[in-house]
């Protein structure tokens, strides 16, 4: 069985843009996570959906949105890009809310 | 209360010794400690999970040991290996959330 996927596997913006960033859970999975992971830390809760609806949300700016499709995939859309967004986003897909999360290889982004 | 903190920052050992991890939390709440592997480019890969309920767990050369009074955690790696160089991260989670808080990861090198 595949793993969680992410595309694109890196991106380049500059401030002010706009990107959408996809994930693809594993088979039968129906919540997804996404975290935001800067370089030389740890991943930080950005949001949860689970059946389609919002779980849960980090603190993370209104810039910062989601969306859980009916086939479980996923979207994260940033408006507004600022340099400080630079960073790996992680997907992360789990069967249900208290379950093993696994983790996609994440889109590095890099805003200039 | 909500952060989990990681130590040490890294940690260089030679092949065959047991590097240790240590993690500290301060909410009680938290009821699931995993610890995540990840390799330069990759996304956090699971190695071992432990519930407050238990005080060690193993899996292979991977041991958690829980001392839930003093609200710590830490990860053994035996008989360490080259292969084994990698950031770990550990983490918690509370409730059905699901939302894991991560630490700020251990940089592991061994050494041949």
């Amino acid at each position: 069985d595949a793993g969680v996927t992410q595309s694109p596997t890196h991106l380049i913006k500059t401030r002010g843009q706009h990107v959408t960033l996809r994930c693809s859970p594993i088979s039968g999975h129906k919540s997804v996570s996404w975290y935001q992971q800067v370089l030389g830390q740890g991943p930080q809760f950005i949001f949860q959906y689970y059946e389609k609806e919002e779980r849960g949300r980090g603190n993370f700016p209104d810039r910062f949105s989601a969306r859980q499709f009916p086939n479980y995939s996923s979207e994260l859309n940033v408006n507004a890009l600022l340099l400080g967004d630079s960073a790996l986003y992680l997907c992360a897909s789990s069967f249900g809310l208290q379950e093993t999360q696994y983790f996609g290889p994440g889109t590095r982004l890099l805003v200039l | 209360q909500q952060q989990v903190k990681q130590s040490p920052q890294s940690l260089i050992v030679q092949k065959g010794g047991i590097p240790i991890i240590n993690c500290a939390y301060e909410n009680t709440a938290f009821d699931y400690f995993p610890w995540y592997q990840q390799f330069p480019g990759k996304g956090p890969a699971l190695l071992i999970a432990i519930r407050p309920d238990v005080s060690e767990k193993k899996e292979g050369r991977f041991t958690i040991s829980f001392n839930k009074s003093a609200k710590q955690f830490s990860l053994h790696i035996m008989d360490s290996q080259p292969g084994d160089s990698a950031t770990y991260f550990c983490a918690a989670s509370k409730d059905w959330t699901d939302k894991l808080i991560f630490g700020t990861g251990t940089r592991l090198q061994v050494f041949p």
